[in-house]
C-alpha cells in the first residue's frame, strides 16, 4: 500500500533564503504527484502537478522535481517571503485507472520569518 | 467567480445527532470528492462521485453518508455511528475523476463534538 511522507514536519527559515521541502513515497509505480498550499483553517491551493515521465515543474518561484526510482520529490522556493508561511502537502496517483484515489502526505509546515 | 463553498465553516455536533455539511461548486466539473483531515495526518478520502446520481465509497467510508442529486451539490452527512467525528473537512472537485486533472479544494468545515 503506498505511503507518502514528509519530512520535516516543520520547519522555520529566515526571509529570504532558499529551502527545500522533500516528500517520499514507498511505491515508485505513480501517474503523478502533486504539491499543494494549505493557509490555516483554509482549504488546499494546488501549486504544482508532475506527470510521472516528467523530472521538474516550474511557476514563479517555485521548482518541483520527481525521482520516481527514489521515491522522491522535492519542492525548492527561491527567496522565501514570510507570505510563504503555509502548510505544504504532497499528493501522488498510483496509477490513471485508480485516478479516483490521491494519498496525501502529512504536510510541512513552513515559516517565513520576517 | 467560479469556485467552491462549504458550510458551515464550524459545526457543532451533539451525541446521538447526524450533521450535514454543505459543497457546492459552479466550476461545470463532473467529479466531487470529500475528505477528512486530522492534525498531523494527511487527508484521507470518505467519498467521490463520479457523475450525478453516483458515488463510491473512499478509505473511511464507515460513519458518513453522501448524496449526487444535482452536479453542483455534494452534501455530506455525518451521521451518529461516526464515533470520532471531530475533524476538518474538505470537499473537492475536478473535471473528471483526478487522473490528469488537478484537484480543487474549498475552504473546509471544521467539525466540532459538544
Amino acid at each position: 500500500k503506498q505511503e507518502v511522507t514528509q519530512i520535516p514536519a516543520a520547519l522555520s527559515v529566515p526571509e529570504g533564503e532558499n529551502l527545500v521541502l522533500n516528500c517520499s513515497f514507498t511505491d515508485s509505480a505513480i501517474y503523478n504527484l502533486q504539491w499543494f498550499r494549505q493557509d490555516p483553517g483554509k482549504g488546499l491551493t494546488s501549486l504544482l502537478l508532475i506527470q510521472s515521465s516528467q523530472r521538474e515543474q516550474t511557476s514563479g518561484r517555485l521548482n518541483a522535481s520527481l525521482d520516481k526510482s527514489s521515491g522522491r520529490s522535492t519542492l525548492y522556493i527561491a527567496a522565501s517571503q514570510p507570505g510563504d508561511s503555509a502548510t505544504y502537502l504532497c499528493a501522488v496517483l498510483g496509477s490513471k485507472t485508480s485516478y479516483d484515489k490521491v494519498i496525501f502526505g502529512p504536510g510541512t509546515s513552513l515559516s517565513v520569518i520576517p | 467567480d467560479g469556485g467552491i463553498t462549504q458550510s458551515p465553516k464550524y459545526l457543532f455536533r451533539k451525541e446521538g445527532q447526524n450533521v450535514t455539511l454543505s459543497c457546492e461548486q459552479n466550476l461545470n466539473h463532473d467529479a466531487m470528492y470529500w475528505y477528512r483531515q486530522d492534525p498531523g495526518q494527511g487527508l484521507r478520502l470518505i467519498y467521490y462521485s463520479q457523475i450525478v446520481n453516483d458515488f463510491q465509497k473512499g478509505d473511511i467510508a464507515e460513519g458518513y453518508s453522501v448524496s449526487r442529486e444535482k452536479k453542483e451539490s455534494f452534501p455530506l452527512t455525518v451521521t451518529s455511528a461516526q464515533k470520532n467525528p471531530t475533524a476538518f473537512y474538505l470537499c473537492a472537485s475536478s473535471i473528471a475523476l483526478a487522473g490528469d486533472e488537478t484537484q480543487y479544494f474549498g475552504p473546509g468545515t471544521r467539525l466540532l463534538v459538544l
